[in-house]
């Protein structure tokens, strides 16, 4: 079983359309990140959470640390918000490397 | 502005030939890291390094080698021992806090 499972794998939606991914964890974690990675292949942080909830622009992120089980959310999407979303943890000690899910592939079309 | 430079973009190797990818910080991070992404599977950490003139294998190093003789680089060399070696490379950094940032990725293909 995967340390770090998200759900779904693929996503389609119409532009306009509220989207929500999911991310649940079976380790300690310090944080854990969102990261949106481009058909180019670089990768940009979107979010990192210890707990709680943060929000940028249309992009909203949760955690709950009791359930291991984080959201991501996109209000309005749209065709540029089409990537793949991954999410990540990092363990209970600073400078530790990442452990990532596969990644969520979203296609939002006009 | 800080950032990491990874180079090349795109890398063809010849089966046989060892090749080395570039990565370099200008953030003052103490830590750096190596991850492959093949289709379907998400990163795996291949090295990593939390100090100058030290490194640790990752999940996956078989076939790979790392260098960190200066703070701000961390190259990796993909051998020919490795077998497989099409895939896509990131390299990150974090500083002793925490947050990470990451690389443009290099796609390499053995032709």
């Amino acid at each position: 079983k995967n340390e770090v499972e998200q759900s779904p794998q693929n996503l389609t939606a119409q532009e306009g359309e509220f989207i929500t991914i999911n991310c649940s964890y079976s380790v300690g974690i310090s944080a854990l990140h969102w990261l949106q990675q481009h058909p180019g292949g670089g990768i940009v942080s979107l979010f990192m959470l210890s707990s709680g909830k943060k929000k940028h622009g249309r992009l909203i992120a949760t955690i709950n640390i009791q359930e291991k089980h984080s959201s991501l959310h996109i209000t309005a999407s749209h065709p540029r918000d089409s990537a793949v979303y991954i999410c990540a943890v990092s363990a209970n000690q600073a400078g530790t490397a990442l452990i990532f899910g596969k990644g969520t592939t979203l296609s939002v079309s006009s | 502005d800080g950032g990491i430079t990874q180079s090349p973009k795109y890398l063809f190797r010849k089966e046989g030939q060892n090749v080395t990818l570039s990565c370099e910080q200008n953030l003052n991070h103490d830590a750096m890291y190596w991850y492959r992404q093949d289709p379907g599977q998400g990163l795996r950490l291949i090295y990593y390094s939390q100090i100058v003139n030290d490194f640790q294998k990752g999940d996956i190093a078989e076939g790979y080698s790392v260098s960190r003789e200066k703070k701000e680089s961390f190259p990796l060399t993909v051998t020919s021992a490795q077998k497989n070696p099409t895939a896509f490379y990131l390299c990150a950094s974090s500083p002793v806090a925490y947050g990470y940032t990451f690389g443009s990725g290099t796609r390499l293909t053995v032709v």
